[in-house]
């Protein structure tokens, strides 16, 4: 059975204060690895693919890195509109379904 | 695009009544998802389908939970009869080959 844990639940950072989120994972067959954005009252907003250790993938302030059983996601220099929840998922095997973490709400305090 | 859409985007019901959710995936997106999301369990699967066949109705808590897909274009999600403990927020996603989830805005149900 796949599975995802991530950590912190929650981290509160001060704008312009750099940091990261882990995604341990267990899968079968790793697929792809996956990070969403969740915003209050909205569905998951994609953000990056992963497919093979050693990957990476870099949008504005946000990169995404994996290893073969965990991914971050580096933000440098937050902005206040960088807050949300951040969800990661792994797709396993032949499985299409994506299995999620719990997320890390992240605040970033101007 | 208009992406995913959902409906309704909230619905309030009384336990034991029936309730049905809408899903309109993108267009040439040939699976479709739905997820429930909780504060306790976060996203869990609950089907999908793949050219309007369902693939994998494991996550699906009981009998009282029922998808259909009946063309390309539209799914719905029904509970009969429901539960308080069915509240939650529901999600259609869909994708192109199973790759890159689009979701919807979901749609909040509370059950009273």
């Amino acid at each position: 059975e796949d599975q995802v844990t991530q950590s912190p639940e929650a981290l509160r950072l001060q704008e312009g204060e750099s940091s990261s989120l882990n995604c341990s994972y267990t899968v079968s067959g790793l697929r792809g690895l996956f990070w969403y954005r969740q915003d209050p009252g909205k569905g998951p907003e994609f953000l990056f693919t992963l497919y093979s250790a050693g990957e990476e993938k870099e949008k504005e302030r946000l990169k995404a890195t994996l290893t073969k059983k965990e991914s971050f996601l580096h933000i440098t220099a937050p902005k206040p509109e960088d807050s949300a929840t951040y969800l990661c998922a792994v797709q396993g095997g032949g499985r299409r379904a994506l299995t999620f973490g719990s997320g890390t709400r992240l605040q970033v305090q101007p | 695009d208009a992406g995913v859409i959902q409906s309704p985007r909230h619905e309030v019901t009384e336990m034991g009544q029936e309730v049905t959710l809408r899903c309109k995936p993108i267009s040439g997106h040939d699976y479709l998802f739905w997820y429930r999301q909780t504060m306790m369990r976060g996203l869990e699967l609950l089907i999908y389908f793949n050219n309007n066949v369902p693939i994998d109705d494991s996550g699906m808590p009981e009998d009282r939970f029922s998808a259909k897909m009946p063309n390309a274009s539209f799914s719905t999600l029904k509970i009969q009869p429901s539960e308080p403990r069915d509240s939650a927020v529901y999600f259609c996603a869909s994708s192109p080959q199973g790759n890159g989830y689009t979701f919807g805005s979901g749609t909040r149900l509370t059950v009273v």
